[in-house]
């Protein structure tokens, strides 16, 4: 079956522009969870929803981000005023149960410049 | 809090030797944990997990691992390796009490040698 998509795969932006990751998930996974990868680094926590809603955003570093997910599939990780600090790779997963194995995506890897 | 430590940046192992990469954790009640495998270009993959149970978990591709809770360990093994398990390993932590987040470590880099 498909397993989780993420587009676009790469992007390069310039500092201080706007940008939209996106994930689709495994049809029926409830949960879903956003990830960042920095170069020799495990994946980051950044926001864990259950269904429509963000159960847990502890993990986005500043105001400058934001994820949605409306309709409890699909979800967009919004960075706004890009900095070259976001440089990173983003990972979306997916999970039927939200205490066990999640399925991840190949990432976007976004560079800043 | 929930935290977890991979003590090794990488390591090497000869193919058809045993191969170990060590993981222990901390967090306030029981531990599930999970070990995750990413190839180069590609996602993070599953391997393996523990909930609860047996403390010697099987998983994908012939590895498992053996949780310890008096040493606070979750450490990957297999007992002959292949030079195709070149990868990096990730060991994963979630608190039973947390219902949210699951902790990565910052990763093995696993070399077989053929």
């Amino acid at each position: 079956g498909a397993g989780v998509s993420q587009t676009p795969s790469n992007k390069v932006t310039e500092k201080g522009k706007y940008v939209e990751l996106r994930c689709d998930p495994i049809s029926g996974h409830t949960a879903l969870y956003w990830y960042r990868q920095s170069l020799g680094q495990g994946p980051e926590f950044l926001i864990y929803f259950q269904g429509t809603g963000a159960a847990d955003d502890s993990g986005l570093p500043n105001d400058r981000f934001f994820a949605v997910r409306p309709e409890g599939s699909v979800s967009t990780l919004k960075i706004q005023r890009t900095e070259r600090g976001d440089s990173a790779v983003y990972l979306c997963a997916s999970s039927p149960r939200r205490t066990y194995e999640q399925y991840f995506g190949p990432g976007t890897r976004l560079t800043v410049t | 809090a929930q935290s977890v430590a991979q003590p090794e940046d990488q390591v090497n192992v000869a193919e058809g030797n045993p191969l170990t990469v060590k993981c222990t954790y901390s967090v306030s009640g029981n531990p599930y944990l999970f070990w995750y495998v990413q190839y180069p270009n590609r996602g993070l993959q599953f391997l393996l997990k523990y909930i609860t149970g047996d403390n010697l978990v099987k998983g994908s591709y012939g590895f498992e691992a053996e949780f310890n809770k008096s040493q606070t360990s979750f450490h990957l093994k297999k007992p002959s390796a292949l030079v195709s398990d070149s990868a990096l390993y990730f060991c994963a932590v979630r608190d039973e009490n947390r219902d949210d987040k699951i902790i990565f470590g910052k990763g093995t880099r696993l070399h077989i040698l053929p």
